[in-house]
């Protein structure tokens, strides 16, 4: 089956600038979450989605980041401005309540450098 | 909330070398443990995982026992191989809910 789908892999902007990552989950996974991987540290989750719903996100800073996932399946995660400090990378993964049950599945990420 | 702490600095063993990466946490019940692996230019995959107390999770010659008594999770491996180089996650899951708290990963470099 095919894996998490991420894009852009890579991306540079310049502090103050907006930038959008999306995220295309394995096919059938209802519950979608977004991790920003800082350099040096572990993944840390910003929001979870279960279908199109928010189930948490408490560590999202609502003040410049935004996601959405509309129709339950793709997601975009927006940060608008950018700070020097949002460099990092930006991991997507999914998950099923099927047979591997809570086993999350990770993308390869966006790596965001900001200027 | 859980928390995660992993052996600190890099790791470079020879080939054929005994690994140990340490890993506690803390958590106010019984949360499930991971240990997830980066290999260079992927993302995250599962290694292994435990569920409960004495569970041990094993794959790829990769082990792992949950030691409730003592609030650890040490990543070993009796053999290591080039291949193995990659960053090693510890990560906890909470009894309830499904959100990964992880560690601050362990790079290991494995030489010929």
């Amino acid at each position: 089956e095919a894996g998490v789908a991420q894009s852009p892999r890579y991306k540079i902007i310049e502090k103050r600038q907006s930038v959008a990552f999306w995220c295309n989950p394995i096919s059938g996974h209802a519950t979608l979450y977004w991790y920003q991987q800082i350099l040096g540290q572990g993944p840390k989750l910003l929001i979870q989605f279960q279908n199109n719903g928010v189930v948490d996100d408490s560590q999202l800073p609502k003040d410049r980041f935004s996601a959405e996932r509309l129709k339950g399946v793709d997601s975009t995660l927006k940060i608008q401005p950018a700070k020097l400090e949002d460099s990092a990378v930006y991991l997507c993964a999914s998950s099923s309540p099927g047979l591997r049950a809570g086993e999350q599945f990770f993308g390869p990420g966006t790596r965001l450098t900001v200027l | 909330g859980n928390s995660v702490t992993q052996m600190e600095g890099p790791v470079t063993l020879s080939e054929e070398a005994f690994l140990t990466i340490n890993c506690t946490y803390t958590a106010t019940g019984y949360p499930s443990l991971f240990w997830y692996v980066q290999y260079p230019g992927e993302g995250l995959q599962l290694l292994l995982k435990a569920t409960k107390a004495d569970d041990k999770g094993s794959n790829k010659g990769f082990e792992a026992t949950y030691r409730k008594e003592t609030t650890s999770f040490h990543l070993e491996k009796g053999s290591v191989q080039v291949s193995d180089s990659a960053v090693y996650f510890c990560a906890s899951r909470e009894t309830s809910g499904s959100r990964l708290t992880f560690g601050e990963g362990t790079q290991l470099t494995v030489n010929p």
